[in-house]
């Protein structure tokens, strides 16, 4: 079945803190896994992707792990900033649509200051 | 020039009326994309343009229509919407061959009375 699950629904973090958003998977035929980042009142936006041939990228203070004996990837905002509060999305794209993203439920992350 | 742009940013209807939700970017890109999305909800794949041909419905009502006029510009035609339609409705575009990056335009915000 062709299904993301994102967890947690919602997260809050200090300044400074570390944030995690996990996402897992079940259709082994995907082959590209974006993360985007959605402002209130605003269009999603590309933050970090990952192809299953990885294990970790590093962007900045943003870092995806994947684990593809697990069917599981998970975003890390090191240093986290109140600017990062926002919905972070994981997606993923099957082998067989070039167009069309599995989005997860969506996480709603806040950072205090 | 990496913007997707989209008009109207906000839109109310009757369920008898027609308008119509205008998108363009000149990123150069070949396909191009309609996503629905409700509150707290992620994007939800509607149509997909690919070379200016319709190349993905997702089984979406006829009362939406798509129209992708040049490899610029995609509108998307509404008539006789129910209140149930409202939600806010995203354009984006990206390579042809698949979304390695979707960029979205900031949405049309439909509200059907």
């Amino acid at each position: 079945q062709q299904q993301v699950k994102q967890s947690p629904q919602s997260l809050i973090v200090q300044k400074g803190g570390i944030s995690i958003i996990n996402c897992a998977y079940e259709n082994t035929a995907f082959d590209y896994f974006p993360w985007y980042q959605q402002f209130p009142g605003k269009g999603p936006a590309l933050l970090i992707a990952i192809r299953p041939d990885v294990s970790e990228k590093k962007e900045g203070r943003f870092t995806i792990s994947f684990n593809k004996s697990a069917k599981q990837f998970s975003l890390h905002i090191m240093d986290s900033q109140p600017g990062d509060s926002a919905t972070y999305f994981c997606a993923a794209k099957g082998m067989d649509s070039s167009y069309k993203l599995i989005f997860g439920s969506g996480t709603r992350l806040l950072v205090r200051p | 020039d990496t913007e997707v742009t989209q008009t109207p940013k906000h839109l109310v209807m009757g369920m008898t009326n027609k308008k119509s939700l205008k998108c363009e970017q000149h990123m150069g890109h070949r396909a191009m994309y309609w996503y629905k999305q409700k509150a707290k909800k992620p994007p939800e794949l509607m149509f997909v343009y690919s070379y200016e041909k319709l190349s993905i419905n997702e089984s979406v009502p006829s009362r939406f229509s798509p129209e992708c006029p040049n490899s610029s510009l995609l509108n998307l035609h509404l008539h006789a919407l129910q209140p149930e339609d409202s939600a806010l409705y995203l354009c984006a575009s990206s390579l042809a061959g698949g979304p390695g990056e979707l960029f979205f335009g900031e949405g049309s915000r439909l509200t059907v009375l």
